[in-house]
């Protein structure tokens, strides 16, 4: 089975700036989460995408927002982009069934904001 | 809410020498528990979970719900053994909660 996948690997953009990232879960995945991971704060949980509907929350301003495709596929999109905002930001699925929540981790966008 | 906490950022130990990786979390219920690892420059995978009760890579983690704890344990480290360790906790569809991480160095 391919991997977690996610694009772009790296992002530069400039404070006030928008950016959409997207994540592709592995195959027969239906849940997908969004993590933020910085050396200070180590991963941080952004939300939690499950057969499109949002599911779990984490406690991040509103200018982080997500949606999932009915492919399970999923984006991330962080508007007026803020430098503190620079971060590796993690995708990972799961099958999310009842007994499982191993989570499967894609490489990562290395988001940069100047 | 819920909590993971891992007191130890940093944990150097020479070749050979026992490893135990604190992880403590506050979770009403039975939580399911994890550990994660991150090696140089590979993705965050999953390392071991609790209900499983394996043994990989040497590593083992008793959860001892008394202490709320979920210690990873390595009788003898190894230096591939380097690496950012997360302990991680969830509970039926919530969300995945991880701990800060500790950064494990092994020394030749």
């Amino acid at each position: 089975k391919a991997g977690v996948t996610q694009t772009p690997r790296y992002l530069i953009k400039t404070r006030g700036q928008q950016v959409t990232l997207s994540c592709s879960p592995i195959s027969g995945h239906r849940s997908v989460s969004w993590y933020q991971q910085t050396p200070g704060q180590g991963l941080q949980f952004l939300f939690e995408y499950f057969s499109e509907t949002q599911r779990n929350k984490g406690n991040f301003p509103g200018r982080f927002s997500g949606r999932q495709f009915s492919n399970s596929r999923s984006e991330m999109n962080v508007s007026t982009l803020e430098l503190g905002d620079s971060a590796l930001y993690l995708c990972a699925s799961s099958l999310a069934g009842a007994d499982s929540y191993e989570q499967y981790f894609g490489p990562g966008t290395r988001l940069t904001v100047t | 809410a819920q909590r993971v906490t891992q007191p130890e950022k940093l944990l150097s130990v020479f070749k050979g020498a026992p490893v135990e990786l604190k992880c403590n979390y506050s979770y009403s219920g039975s939580p399911e528990l994890f550990w994660y690892v991150q090696y140089s420059r590979q993705r965050l995978q999953l390392l071991l979970r609790h209900i499983s009760r394996e043994s990989i890579k040497g590593f083992t983690a008793d959860l001892n719900k008394g202490e709320t704890s979920f210690h990873l344990k390595k009788p003898f480290a190894q230096e591939e053994d380097s690496a950012m360790y997360y302990c991680a906790s969830s509970r039926g569809t919530d969300k995945l909660i991880f701990g800060t991480g500790t950064r494990l160095q092994v020394f030749p």
